[in-house]
């Protein structure tokens, strides 16, 4: 599975927009972004994934660029729920494999009031 | 739906015990992941079923690890003389075929 760059950690507002940059340069054909959330003490959360169009649902929006080169999540209107810490996932989509997630170590997103 | 359910959610044991793990994935779903997350990390893989076929291991799962799906319903993943190591955030997931993940929330091993 092709790896992702993600910020260790960054802040936001509560209120703003809190925009997750992801790098994931050597992405293939068949591989899906896919971001996972993580808030202490539970299991990681599914948000959203898409394979090269952008992607809105009740959570948040994945915007990937056209070269699939690099992906950026955003959470409209963060909160103080959303802190957490954030994992982006390139997933092979594949018959006769296991399509497992590998996570890296994801951003830290700590909103603040 | 409730969910993926793991049980215990914390255990604690001496170094050398053996301990055995559940996981009851959402219904009707033929895939089950179990991963293992230490402090500051990621969870990395451990193992995949598809229905009760164990189809994929990690090196990470050394010869002291067992895991289980019989009739493609529960898992149990059990782990025999325990390691201070072995201390770690254990979590299953599962999904319907390649839909997305859903974990539960971990079973927390104390190794002591």
């Amino acid at each position: 599975d092709a790896k992702t760059t993600q910020p260790p950690s960054m802040d936001c507002a509560e209120g703003r927009a809190a925009n997750l940059p992801c790098n994931h340069s050597t992405i293939s054909g068949n591989e899906y972004v896919y971001w996972y959330r993580q808030i202490h003490s539970q299991g990681p959360q599914y948000i959203i994934h898409g394979l090269k169009n952008n992607e809105t649902n009740e959570m948040a929006s994945l915007i990937i660029t056209e070269d699939r080169k690099s992906s950026t999540l955003i959470l409209p209107h963060a909160t103080l729920r959303d802190t957490a810490v954030y994992y982006c996932i390139v997933r092979l989509v594949n018959t006769g494999t296991a399509s497992k997630l590998t996570f890296g170590t994801g951003t830290r997103l700590q909103v603040t009031l | 739906d409730t969910g993926v359910s793991q049980d215990p959610r914390h255990k604690i044991t001496k170094r050398g015990q053996n301990v055995t793990f559940r996981c009851d994935p959402i219904s009707e779903h033929n895939r089950l992941y179990w991963y293992r997350q230490t402090l500051g990390q990621g969870p990395e893989f451990l193992t995949y079923f598809q229905n009760e076929a164990q189809l994929e291991k990690s090196r990470l799962l050394s010869d002291r690890f067992s895991a289980e799906r019989p009739k493609g319903s529960f898992s149990t993943l059990e782990i025999q003389r325990t390691e201070q190591g072995d201390s770690a955030m254990y979590l299953c997931a599962s999904s319907l075929g390649f839909s997305p993940l859903h974990f539960g929330n971990g079973t927390r091993l104390t190794v002591t």
